[in-house]
């Protein structure tokens, strides 16, 4: 069965310091791959996806960027935070041509 | 532009009771639509899905919601609320078919009563 991880499930950062969120998914090939992120009251917002290795599409310009480095591996950077970012972060994946997507438990991300 | 909305923000019913929470979507070409639960902390579930046919789909936990295409509505039901249903509940559509991205709304939270 398939299965999707995302590390790490809290981090505190101070302002302008890096970020490194990564999210893997097991299971599957080739797959859809997404970054939400989730600020209270305001829903999900679509971050970045990708359909395949080096594939990336941003949704909203911003401090963020997102890499695919291998098939099953998504990462969400930053190089300096701002107190804006933070979040709740949640990474995804569909089956290419199917509909639903399936995520992972999420990162809680403070700046401070 | 595409969109969805969830009119309620916060609903608090009785354990026992009934529950609807409403999604409407904009008007087009009918999307793929999605119900997805979340509980504090935690990630999103997928409840149930309409992609065509029957309009009354079944999910988990109980759950159903009705496509009505007159309306641009995907309501979601439960005939009779759990303790544990408390939490976030987010509808979704998706437009451009398999291929598109999910919008999902600001989402309803449940909070359940005693």
């Amino acid at each position: 069965s398939q299965t999707i991880h995302q590390w790490p499930a809290t981090l505190v950062q101070p302002v302008g310091s890096p970020l490194s969120l990564e999210c893997t998914v097991e299971g599957t090939s080739n797959p859809n791959l997404y970054w939400y992120r989730q600020a209270a009251g305001r829903g999900l917002q679509l971050l970045f996806y990708s359909v395949g290795i080096g594939q990336i599409s941003s949704e909203v310009p911003q401090n963020l960027s997102a890499s695919r480095p291998q098939d099953r591996q998504f990462i969400l950077s930053s190089k300096k935070l701002l107190l804006s970012d933070s979040g709740f972060y949640l990474c995804a994946w569909k089956i290419q041509g199917s509909g639903e997507l399936f995520f992972g438990e999420g990162s809680r991300l403070t700046v401070l | 532009a595409q969109s969805v909305t969830q009119p309620d923000i916060h609903i608090t019913v009785s354990e026992g009771a009934s529950l609807e929470l409403r999604c409407n979507y904009s008007y087009g070409a009918t999307p793929y639509l999605f119900w997805y639960v979340q509980s504090p902390g935690q990630g999103l579930q997928l409840l149930l899905k309409y992609f065509s046919g029957d309009t009354l789909v079944q999910g988990i936990k109980g759950f159903e919601a009705e496509f009505k295409r007159s309306q641009s509505s995907f309501n979601l039901r439960k005939p009779s609320v759990h303790w544990s249903d408390a939490a976030e509940y987010f509808c979704a559509p998706s437009y451009g078919g398999s291929q598109g991205n999910l919008i999902f709304g600001k989402g309803t939270k449940l909070s359940v009563k005693p």
